[in-house]
């Protein structure tokens, strides 16, 4: 049972442009959202996060947008950067229920292409 | 390094044989988490150590898989009698126990683990 799910595989945009990358989740435990970057041959990096009692934060050029009614949230890049090229895992835990040192549940990532 | 450092980064092994894998997580970190990473799959939880407490086993696949955490620091994850569906990428994260935005998990660069 796929609580966290990322259904489009990958991605590609142009330079400059906006990537939206989406994200569903199924658990209504779930109360604390991260997003993760991921370069090959390298571990996950801590994007940002966003709690349930928000439904938007934003970091430079990254928003994360929670809509709760939905159970889904977006992670927004713009202008999008060909750095920016990388595997998106989406994560969710439950921290009200479990306490603050629960599990972070992925979904199955994200690959975005930024062309040039 | 001040990140979390595993080691082998690469490991090849005949299926039936035992492996170890090892973790240092960041010093003062409490928090100590095993995931993996299935070709084409999401980051799936499978140990968490988290200061003296009991650790949170629920998502070992089988009774063929081990972990320790020694002194609250380096933690190795054992494999016997691997098989083939033991292949994937065993990564390692450490916190300083807290899901907040300040203290989001931190993934070393994992062990690419191929059972022949």
């Amino acid at each position: 049972d796929q609580q966290v799910k990322q259904n489009s595989p990958s991605l590609s945009v142009q330079e400059g442009r906006i990537s939206i990358l989406n994200c569903d989740y199924t658990n209504s435990m779930f109360d604390y959202f991260l997003w993760y970057k991921k370069y090959p041959a390298e571990g996950p990096t801590f994007l940002i996060s966003i709690s349930s009692i928000k439904d938007k934060n934003e970091d430079g050029r990254f928003t994360v947008f929670l809509n709760k009614s939905a159970k889904h949230l977006s992670l927004h890049i713009v202008p999008s950067q060909p750095g920016d090229s990388a595997v998106y895992f989406c994560a969710a835990s439950a921290r009200l229920t479990s306490g603050a040192n629960s599990k972070l549940t992925f979904g199955k990532g994200i690959t975005l292409s930024v062309r040039p | 390094g001040a990140g979390v450092s595993q080691s082998p980064s690469n490991k090849v092994t005949e299926k039936g044989k035992d492996v170890e894998l090892r973790c240092d997580p960041i010093s003062g970190h409490t928090a100590l988490y095993w995931y993996r990473q299935s070709l084409g799959q999401g980051l799936e939880f499978l140990i968490y150590f988290q200061g003296n407490s009991a650790p949170d086993k629920s998502g070992l696949p089988s009774d063929r898989f081990s972990a320790e955490r020694t002194g609250g620091s380096v933690s190795t994850l054992t494999i016997q009698r691997t098989q083939q569906e033991d292949s994937a990428v065993y990564l390692c994260a450490s916190s300083h126990g807290a899901q907040s935005n300040n203290s989001p998990l931190h993934f070393g660069n994992g062990t690419r683990l191929t059972v022949t």
